[in-house]
């Protein structure tokens, strides 16, 4: 079965630290992934996204994430992390076409101290 | 314009009830899915719909099951509710019928405790 690992579950860092979160897929054919990240308190919001195309993917907030097919790895960086950062972070994959399912990793708890 | 809308947003339902759930997806999303999430398990998937037709089913047993309407809204129910069905459960929706370029957008939620 398709799985969606995410080797780090709590992070803490220092402001201004460098982020980078680890995200691993095992499906060998077309994947479309994700990372969502969830504040205290607030919904899932879409970090960015990557269909094709650039496999260095920017997105909200100074997040970016590279797509390595060869390792099936979709890891998410940040060169300088805030306190406002502090969530919980999702990797997400959509295996094939023609559905919107998402199969979520077990997510990572960064915390931001100031 | 207006989210992903869930009610009710809290919800405390005894063992054996059985509970209803709302989503009304983004205005002109056709596509809409539920999760399950608990501090164990994190977030599983338990069903998508499009255009009123479920086109995947996630591992829950048959007490979970969901519908959805031609305006797009959607409704899951959970049967003979057990205290390890208490959970946030999640909708979300999209324009689109397939992953490819369109985004996902989650709604805050309806959280259910069962006593």
């Amino acid at each position: 079965a398709q799985s969606v690992s995410q080797h780090n579950h709590h992070v803490i860092l220092s402001e201004a630290a460098s982020l980078e979160l680890g995200c691993n897929y095992s499906y060998g054919g077309t994947v479309n992934l994700f990372w969502y990240v969830q504040y205290p308190g607030q919904h899932l919001q879409l970090l960015l996204k990557y269909f094709s195309g650039d496999p260095l993917v920017k997105g909200i907030k100074g997040f970016e994430a590279e797509f390595i097919k060869s390792k099936f790895s979709f890891n998410l960086r940040k060169p300088s992390v805030q306190w406002s950062d502090t969530a919980e972070y999702f990797c997400a994959v959509i295996v094939g076409g023609a559905t919107n399912k998402l199969i979520f990793g077990t997510g990572t708890l960064l915390a931001v101290q100031p | 314009k207006a989210g992903v809308t869930q009610t009710p947003r809290y919800l405390i339902k005894t063992r054996g009830q059985q509970v209803t759930l709302s989503c009304s997806p983004i205005s002109g999303h056709r596509s809409v899915s539920w999760y399950q999430q608990t501090p164990g398990q994190g977030l599983q998937f338990l069903f998508e719909y499009f255009s009123e037709t479920q086109r995947n089913k996630g591992n829950f047993p048959g007490r979970f099951s969901g519908r959805q309407f031609s305006n797009s809204r959607s409704e899951m129910n959970v049967s003979t509710l057990e205290l390890g069905d208490s959970a946030l459960y999640l909708c979300a929706s999209s324009t689109a019928g397939s992953g490819s370029g369109n985004t996902i957008y989650f709604g805050e939620g309806s959280w259910l405790t069962v006593v």
